[in-house]
Parts: C-alpha cells; sequence; structure tokens
C-alpha cells in the first residue's frame, strides 16, 4: 500500500511562480498526474506522464519528478489558477489508484 | 469528444444500496473506466474501474460492498454500493482511465458528478 502527500495550502503572487509537490512511495515507480478543481467543478486534468498536458491545457503548467516526489509548477499564476490541486498515481504494492489530499492554491 | 454523464438518485436510506449509473457519449466505451469520490469539503478516492471487456479492479476499501459493471450495447457502465452509511455521502464522478505504461490511472475526461446524500 502507499499514499501521497501534499501541502494544505500555498498562496503565489499574480504573475509568480508557484511548484506544489507531491510525494510517496509509488512516485518512485510511477509518474502522478496531476488535477485542478475548483469549487462545484469535477476536476480537470492539467498535467500526466513525464510532462505531458492535454489538449487545452496552457504552458504555464508544466510537471516534472525526482525520486519519490511529483511537482507541478505554474509559471506565471493567473487568478484563473486558483484551485485545488489533487495528485493520484497507482498504488505501490496493488492495482488501484491513489490520490493525494490536494493543495489549494490561493492567488494573491 | 467524449462526454460521461452520471445519473441515478441523489438520495438513499442508511443499509440501502446506491446505485449510479454512467453514460458515455460522443466516443467508444473501448476503455477503462472508473468511478471516483469526494465527500463535502474532502479530497478525491478511487473506488472501482472496469474495462469494456469486463474485467474489474476495485479498492480495497469498497471490495466488500461494490460492483462495477460495463453494458457494451448501451455503452454506460454503473456502480452499486451496498450497506451504505452516511460516510458514503458524497459526489461520485465517472470518469475515464486513458492511463498506459508508468503512467497510470490517469483520468482525462470526467462526467460532472452526482451528489449522493445517504439519510432517512
Amino acid at each position: 500500500s502507499s499514499e501521497l502527500t501534499q501541502d494544505p495550502a500555498v498562496s503565489v503572487a499574480l504573475g509568480q511562480t508557484v511548484t506544489i509537490t507531491c510525494q510517496g512511495d509509488s512516485l518512485g515507480m510511477f509518474y502522478a498526474s496531476w488535477y485542478q478543481q475548483k469549487p462545484g467543478q469535477a476536476p480537470i486534468l492539467v498535467i500526466f506522464g513525464e510532462d505531458n498536458r492535454p489538449s487545452g491545457i496552457p504552458d504555464r503548467f508544466s510537471g516534472s519528478s525526482s525520486g519519490n516526489t511529483a511537482s507541478l509548477t505554474i509559471t506565471g499564476a493567473q487568478a484563473d489558477d486558483e484551485a485545488d490541486y489533487f495528485c493520484n498515481s497507482r498504488d505501490s504494492s496493488i492495482n488501484r489508484a491513489v490520490f493525494g489530499p490536494g493543495t489549494k492554491v490561493t492567488v494573491l | 469528444q467524449v462526454q460521461l454523464q452520471e445519473s441515478g438518485p441523489g438520495l438513499v436510506k442508511p443499509s440501502g444500496t446506491l446505485s449510479l449509473t454512467c453514460t458515455v457519449s460522443g466516443g467508444s466505451i473501448i476503455n477503462w473506466w472508473s468511478w471516483v469520490r469526494q465527500p463535502p469539503g474532502k479530497g478525491l478516492e478511487w473506488i472501482a474501474e472496469i474495462h469494456h471487456s469486463g474485467r474489474s479492479n476495485y479498492s480495497p476499501s469498497f471490495k466488500s460492498r461494490a460492483t462495477i459493471l460495463v453494458d457494451k450495447s448501451k455503452e454506460q457502465f454503473s456502480l452499486r454500493l451496498n450497506s451504505v452509511t452516511a460516510a458514503d455521502t458524497a459526489v461520485y464522478y465517472c470518469a475515464r482511465d486513458n492511463g498506459s505504461g508508468k503512467s497510470l490511472f490517469v483520468f482525462d475526461i470526467w462526467g460532472h458528478g452526482r451528489m449522493v446524500t445517504v439519510s432517512s
């Protein structure tokens, strides 16, 4: 079994860069995916794989990984980026999805 | 563009069975499909997945209570969760899993979600 951990909250000034992280044993074997969720809405996939963006996701979103840590970077944060961000991956031991608890990003 | 729509009762009595259906439109049901839930004010929790062939996987947390099925002819998949309690109150999402290789459980398309309340 494995869990993913994330910082509960982070803030960033408008136009600045913010990086949020996700840690867990499974990330040494599997890539994380990242989801943006705004209040009352379904999650949206923003990053998957090594550093891939689905169609329609702005290129200010990027991903990286090192060891057991995955990171999501927003370069030039916009007011519209204010949301909760969840990471997920496969469990390190069994075939199930695991999610991090989420990071609330506030754009000041 | 593939779209997903959840349907089912929004209110279930304690000890009863939660039943939800996800309809796939605008594309093929040939893929892996999952159910994910989110209790009010909390994070996301994966419940189970099913392949269009009928193969399925369950989270150990739900394996004893959940059943996931697929109906290719209707392009739908469904979730049944037995013996529900107030702790099962949540928004239930269906999602497409488009993962592969080292990038698994990549949920690239989500339904809008169905709020289910467990209450008498």
